[in-house]
């Protein structure tokens, strides 16, 4: 079973559509969570972190159940510049700094 | 926020020669970077972990010696992928650490193997 597990997508939505991507992660000593956006052929980017009482930024909502081990992306008023993949990320697992990436949900906003 | 960056940002080699890379945290001292390879329709999987002024953590099923990975400086980690093979091209990214939590990527480098 992998670490942090996501449903690879593609989510193709219009304009303007309200989307949730969902993620799972096996280890319950995780500490932090993230979510990374990264488009094609370029690096990862944050785009948020993740908190267990939720948090919100601009269009964008991300929760976190530690009871489930699951994490959670909502994507309100979809633009087409929201056409990327998104990463769910885990940290905390071991000492240091290391990130575990989930395999990404590929989202395409249609016209 | 903070930059990292790659040299170079893609590279063609015959088969057998070897490659390497350069990442650079630009206005930050990064203790830890950590190297990262991506294959097509893939995520991110984390090949080492480099230590200012110490060995490298490689991660399991990564060859050491194919992959040399140095940490000179505080801004500085290379990886040079010997002998490089066709299998070995990939998108390779790197990252340095600032705080626990906090990574910043590079803009990554692509290698193409012939």
């Amino acid at each position: 079973r992998k670490e942090v597990e996501q449903d690879p997508g593609p989510f193709n939505v219009p304009e303007g559509a309200t989307v949730a991507f969902n993620c799972t992660y096996s280890n319950s000593a995780s500490q932090s969570f993230f979510w990374y956006r990264q488009d094609c052929r370029k690096e990862p980017k944050l785009l948020m972190s993740v908190y267990s009482s939720g948090n919100e930024d601009g269009r964008f909502t991300a929760q976190l159940n530690r009871a489930s081990q699951y994490i959670s992306l909502l994507i309100r008023d979809s633009k087409l510049s929201d056409s990327a993949t998104y990463l769910c990320v885990v940290s905390g697992n071991n000492a240091g700094n290391m990130l575990t990436f989930g395999g990404g949900t590929r989202l395409m906003v249609k016209p | 926020g903070a930059v990292v960056s790659q040299h170079p940002s893609w590279v063609i080699c015959k088969s057998g020669t070897s490659v390497k890379i350069e990442c650079r945290s630009l206005d930050f001292q990064a203790t830890t970077m950590f190297w990262y390879r991506q294959f097509p329709k893939q995520s991110l999987m984390l090949m080492a972990t480099s230590n200012e002024g110490s060995k490298a953590t490689y991660e399991q099923g990564v060859e050491k010696d194919k992959f040399l990975i140095n940490h000179a400086s505080l801004t500085l980690s290379t990886l040079t992928v010997t002998s490089a093979h066709p299998e070995d091209s990939s998108f390779y990214i790197c990252s340095a650490a600032l705080g626990r939590d906090t990574q910043y990527f590079g803009p990554g480098t692509r290698l193409t193997v012939l």
